[in-house]
This record gives C-alpha cells, sequence and structure tokens, in this order.
C-alpha cells in the first residue's frame, strides 16, 4: 500500500520554541490531515489539508499542503506543555477508496 | 453531546477466545472505520464500512470480522484465527461523500494471554 514518511520521529524542545514537523511520500495525495494524540486516547484531528499550496492555522498551529502534493507540514508555535503527545500525517492518495494513510507519528516532548 | 463511543476500555481475553470490540456513533455519518495500533506505529486499517449492511477489508483484515446492521454501529470481532490480537483499536467515523475527515473514538486496548 501507500507509505507516509514522518519525521522526525521524536522530539524534546523547551516550552516556548517552535517546532515543525513533515510528512513526504512517493505518491501524489489529494487531501492531508494531521491529528495529536494524547497517551491512551483516539487522535483528535487539529487540520485538514485539501488543496496544493493551501497554509491553514489553527491556533498557535500552521499546517501546509506541500505545492508537489507530495508533502506536507505542521508547524507548532510557542510550545506549551499541553503540547506533549504523538502527532501523525494522514494523507488520501486518488485511487485509495477513502482509506487514508497514516504516518508513523511524532513523538513531541516540551521540556518547562 | 455527539461522538464516537467505544467500550470497553480495556478488555483482557485468553487465547482462543473471540472477542467483540463495540464502536456507536451518534454524529449521523455513513462510513465507518476500525484500526490497530502498536506501540510506535502508525495506524493500520483493519475493515471499513461506507454505507449499512456493506463493509470492505482494510490492510489487515485476517483474523477479524465486522457488520454493519445499522448506521450507528461497527462492531469488530476479534477472531481466534488472529495471530497477534493484542493491540491498542480504534473506531473512526466520517460523513462520507466529499469529506474525508475521520473522527476517532477512545479506542480499546485488548490484551489476549
Amino acid at each position: 500500500g501507500q507509505q507516509l514518511n514522518q519525521s522526525p520521529q521524536s522530539m524534546f524542545i523547551q516550552e516556548g520554541e517552535d517546532v515543525s514537523m513533515n510528512c513526504t511520500s512517493s505518491s501524489i495525495f489529494n487531501t492531508w490531515l494531521w491529528y495529536k494524540q494524547d497517551p491512551g486516547e483516539g487522535p483528535v484531528l487539529l487540520i485538514a489539508l485539501y488543496k496544493a499550496g493551501e497554509l491553514t492555522s489553527n491556533g498557535r498551529l500552521t499546517a501546509q499542503f506541500g505545492i508537489t502534493r507530495k508533502d506536507s507540514f505542521l508547524n507548532i508555535s510557542a510550545s506549551i506543555p499541553s503540547d506533549v503527545g504523538i502527532y501523525f500525517c494522514a494523507g488520501l492518495s486518488s485511487g485509495s477508496a477513502r482509506q487514508l494513510t497514516f504516518g508513523s507519528g511524532t513523538q513531541l516532548t516540551v521540556l518547562p | 453531546d455527539g461522538g464516537i463511543t467505544q467500550s470497553p476500555k480495556y478488555l483482557f481475553r485468553k487465547e482462543g477466545q473471540n472477542v467483540t470490540l463495540s464502536c456507536e456513533q451518534n454524529l449521523n455519518h455513513d462510513a465507518m472505520y476500525w484500526y490497530r495500533q502498536d506501540p510506535g506505529q502508525g495506524l493500520r486499517l483493519i475493515y471499513y464500512s461506507q454505507i449499512v449492511n456493506d463493509f470492505q477489508k482494510g490492510d489487515i483484515a485476517e483474523g477479524y470480522s465486522v457488520s454493519r446492521e445499522k448506521k450507528e454501529s461497527f462492531p469488530l470481532t476479534v477472531t481466534s484465527a488472529q495471530k497477534n490480537p493484542t493491540a491498542f483499536y480504534l473506531c473512526a467515523s466520517s460523513i462520507g461523500g466529499s469529506s474525508y475527515e475521520q473522527y476517532f473514538g477512545p479506542g480499546t486496548r485488548l490484551t489476549v494471554t
């Protein structure tokens, strides 16, 4: 099936710092979604992107749909302790019959 | 409150037993999905259903079965044929049509010994 390469695998940052993570694919995707998962809970949808080049914000979070349609980026500005968790990208490629492909996640730790 | 519920949160079974995980949604969503999550990994699709009385296999359907008799409900049965059933199971739903945004339940952690 489709594969998404999500990086970095883990990040340790100081409170107040900005964070950037990305997902790349060898295939073209039509939709990119970003989720956050707290330990032992289900993922929560943060941002949905539907158009190449689209830049969308949700509070301190900003995500971009790459112009090549093969990548997406998520930035978190001025991190706070509650940003801790695992961030997943998910993409929908053409011909995938509504099946999302998920990245393996970025584990974010925010140090006080 | 609209949402997706999964029960129970934790489930323990002996090897060789079938077990059914519950997933209910009151969002009036057409599509429902079951994923499996293993430590340090992304989500892998087990089964999905785009409409009542219809469902399709995902990437790792072997050893699992589902039914979709009601729009609100999509139970997953983990059978004894599933070789490595211990995992975190997540149910999701989406409105269907042109929307691909999936919303997840809280998950069920299944431990088989």
